[in-house]
């Protein structure tokens, strides 16, 4: 069973950095499409990316690119989401998950614990 | 692209069945059966109990089913026990570019 390991909450000020990481503890990292996800009171839970570590080939919701990146560093099996400037609008629970890898796929069948991230002047 | 109705509460009592709505339109849940359904109890994960609209994972009590009529998935849960009182959410592939949408979400209280 895989089992995705997040790090922990982050408080930070509008305009900084932030890069979150998700990893993976028990699985073979490069043989599925992982994701991250965001959850928020006002817009619910959006899917924002997810990328293919066996070639760092990266999948974006038009509402997040060029807000976030995702990357991947296969030989230490774990994923990254990382902001260059952060807003207030981007407060929230942030999950990584992995994409299905049978039939067609399409659903997260195992989730990390979550990263709370905070951003507040 | 919107996200998928669901409506806001549904409730029953212990042993009872009740239906969880999930309406898209016909470029997410009624162009491909690709319907998945999560539970998620309060400050956990979302955890998958239905894929590809009535398919449960390995694990998932089989008093969880999944079907879709149309442009609307349901989810139903019979023999409703409290250990079910979560958030559900149904999520869909859709054809546009945003690859996967969600539902609102759904509270579900046993009485």
């Amino acid at each position: 069973e895989v089992l995705l390991v997040q790090s922990g909450a982050e408080v930070k000020k509008p305009g900084e950095s932030l890069k979150i990481s998700c990893k993976d503890s028990k699985y073979s990292f490069t043989t599925y499409w992982i994701g991250w996800l965001r959850q928020t009171p006002g817009r619910g839970l959006e899917w924002m990316a997810m990328i293919y570590p066996g070639d760092s080939h990266p999948r974006y919701n038009p509402s997040f690119q060029g807000e976030v990146t995702i990357s991947a560093d296969k030989s230490i099996g774990t994923a990254y989401l990382q902001w260059t400037s952060l807003k207030a609008s981007d407060s929230g629970m942030y999950f990584c998950a992995r994409r299905g890898t049978y039939a067609s796929g399409n659903w997260f069948d195992s989730w990390g614990q979550g990263t709370l991230v905070t951003v507040s002047s | 692209q919107s996200a998928l109705t669901q409506p806001a509460s549904v409730s029953g009592s212990p042993g009872q069945s009740i239906t969880i709505s999930c309406t898209g339109t016909s470029s997410d849940v009624g162009g491909y059966n690709y319907v998945s359904w999560y539970q998620q109890h309060p400050g956990k994960a979302p955890k998958l109990m239905i894929y590809d609209v009535n398919n449960r994972p390995s694990g998932v009590s089989n008093r969880f089913s999944g079907s879709k009529s149309g442009t609307t998935a349901s989810l139903t849960i019979s023999g409703l026990q409290a250990e079910d009182e979560a958030d559900y959410y149904c999520s869909s592939y859709t054809s546009s570019s945003t690859l996967y949408v969600f539902g609102t979400g759904t509270k579900v209280t046993v009485l």
